[in-house]
């Protein structure tokens, strides 16, 4: 089955880490580029960050530039977001969605929450 | 960057009713990167329409895109029960890859 998981999610503290993971399956993860979106609750979708097939194209949202880092590892075909800094702000639920130019964002995980909070 | 806005912010119609929803860029998209999004609450999105006017995979063909340069709209040409969620216009050409604020579609 074609499907991504993403997991890691959780509470932490501001200021906090998280580190964050995406399993793909049924698919040439390899080939791909994939992204990071996340929703705070009762919010619209906010994209985070995207990483290219090989690594050699990673973009940021300028709210976590600084703090987040995106990686790949395509022999596990898993996606990672390391969360540095975290503010209650970074309060979401955090998507992962497959990149497939020219059909943008045609597969997604079911997400999985962060909460900052004291 | 590329601003998106979307309206009206709420619409209400009954089933079988058409529904037309906007999404305009702050500069022009390039090569039609404009995808529509469907979510319902606590799901994950699911992807509608690609390239500004190409079925998804599976989609109805009830959901149709149109548009170019910086004004885009998708068309729900007669409501289902099922149509009832929120609607997100996203650009992928560039970076950073906006998403609109959104469009829900509630019963009237």
């Amino acid at each position: 089955e074609v499907q991504l998981v993403e997991s890691g999610g959780g509470l932490v503290k501001p200021g906090g880490s998280l580190r964050l993971s995406c399993a793909a399956s049924g698919f040439t993860f390899s080939s791909y580029s994939m992204n990071w979106v996340r929703q705070a609750p009762g919010k619209g979708l906010e994209w985070v960050s995207s990483i290219s097939s090989s690594s050699s194209y990673i973009y940021y949202a300028d709210s976590v530039k600084g703090r987040f880092t995106i990686s790949r590892d395509n022999a596990k075909n898993s996606l990672y977001l390391q969360m540095n800094s975290l503010r209650a702000e970074d309060t979401a639920v955090y998507y992962c969605a497959r990149d497939r130019i020219p059909a943008a964002f045609d597969l997604w995980g079911r997400g999985t929450l962060v909460t900052v909070s004291s | 960057e590329i601003v998106l806005t979307q309206s009206p912010g709420t619409l209400s119609l009954s089933p079988g009713e058409r529904a037309t929803l906007s999404c305009r860029a702050s500069q022009s998209v390039s090569s039609s990167y404009l995808a529509w999004y469907q979510q319902k609450p606590g799901q994950a999105p699911r992807l509608l329409i690609y390239g500004a006017s190409s079925r998804a995979t599976g989609i109805p063909d009830r959901f149709s895109g149109s548009g170019s340069g910086t004004d885009f709209t998708l068309t729900i040409s007669r409501l289902e029960p099922e149509d009832f969620a929120v609607y997100y216009c996203q650009q992928y050409g560039s970076s950073p890859r906006a998403f609109g604020q959104g469009t829900k579609v509630e019963i009237k």
